[in-house]
C-alpha cells in the first residue's frame, strides 16, 4: 500500500548548519506530497507541499522537490535556526486522491545556539 | 480564526473509566479527522468524517473506541472502558475537502494518561 519512509532521528545540529531530512514514498500513481512540522506542545501544521513531479515546495527557508525518478521528497534548509527545533513529518494521501493522509514516523530536530 | 479547538488538553484517568475527548473544527471545514500519536506507532488515523458522516473508521483499534459528529461544529471521541495502553496524544484535525490537496489543520491535542 501507499506509504512514506523517512529518517527518524533524533538529530541535533548547531545554528546555521545545513539540514536534510530524507523521505521516500511508495504510491500508486503520482500523489501530492507534504511536509508537516510539529512544534513542542502543538499539533502538526503544513510546512510545504508539491502536487506533481518536479514541483518544488518552499516555505520558511525550507525546500523539497518532488522527484519521480527516485520516489523522493527530501526536505532541506540551508541554515537552520533554534526556532526550527521541532518534529518533521513527511506525508502523502492514501490512494492518490484520498483525504486520508499517511504520515512518516517523524524526525525530531534540535538546533542548538 | 481560532483554529481547531480540543479539550481537555490533559486527561489523567484510571483504568476502566470512560474518557471523552472533544473537538471543535474550523468553521466552514467539512472534513474532520481523529489521529492518535504514540512514540511506538507514530501518527495513526483512527476515523474521519465528511459532512458529519463517518467515512472510514478502519483505524479505530477496537469496540472500546467510538466517535460521533452530531453537527458540523463538534465531534467527540470516547473510550469506554479505558486501558493503560490507550495512553497517547489524541489529535483532531479538519480540512476543507472541496479544495483538492487542502491541508489538514490540527488542534493542539489531548494528552491522555490512563493509570
Amino acid at each position: 500500500g501507499d506509504s512514506v519512509t523517512q529518517m527518524e532521528g533524533p538529530v541535533t545540529l548547531s545554528e546555521e548548519a545545513f539540514l536534510t531530512i530524507n523521505c521516500t514514498y511508495t504510491a500508486t500513481g503520482y500523489p501530492s506530497l507534504f511536509w508537516y512540522v510539529q512544534y513542542p506542545g502543538e499539533g502538526l501544521q503544513l510546512l510545504l507541499k508539491a502536487t506533481k513531479a518536479d514541483d518544488k515546495g518552499s516555505n520558511k527557508g525550507f525546500e523539497a522537490t518532488y522527484r519521480k525518478e527516485t520516489t523522493s521528497f527530501h526536505l532541506e534548509k540551508g541554515s537552520v535556526q533554534v526556532s526550527d527545533s521541532a518534529v518533521y513529518f513527511c506525508a502523502l494521501p492514501l490512494q492518490g486522491g484520498s483525504e486520508k493522509l499517511v504520515f512518516g514516523k517523524g524526525m525530531k530536530l534540535t538546533v542548538n545556539p | 480564526d481560532a483554529g481547531v479547538i480540543q479539550s481537555p488538553r490533559h486527561e489523567v484517568t484510571e483504568m476502566g473509566q470512560e474518557v471523552t475527548l472533544r473537538c471543535k473544527p474550523i468553521s466552514g471545514h467539512n472534513s474532520l479527522f481523529w489521529y492518535r500519536q504514540t512514540m511506538m506507532r507514530g501518527l495513526e488515523l483512527l476515523i474521519y468524517f465528511n459532512n458529519n458522516v463517518p467515512i472510514d473508521d478502519s483505524g479505530m483499534p477496537e469496540d472500546r473506541f467510538s466517535a460521533k459528529m452530531p453537527n458540523a461544529s463538534f465531534s467527540t471521541l470516547k473510550i469506554q472502558p479505558s486501558e493503560p495502553r490507550d495512553s497517547a496524544v489524541y489529535f483532531c484535525a479538519s480540512s476543507l475537502n472541496r479544495a483538492r490537496n487542502s491541508p489538514l489543520h490540527f488542534g493542539n491535542g489531548t494528552r491522555l494518561t490512563v493509570t
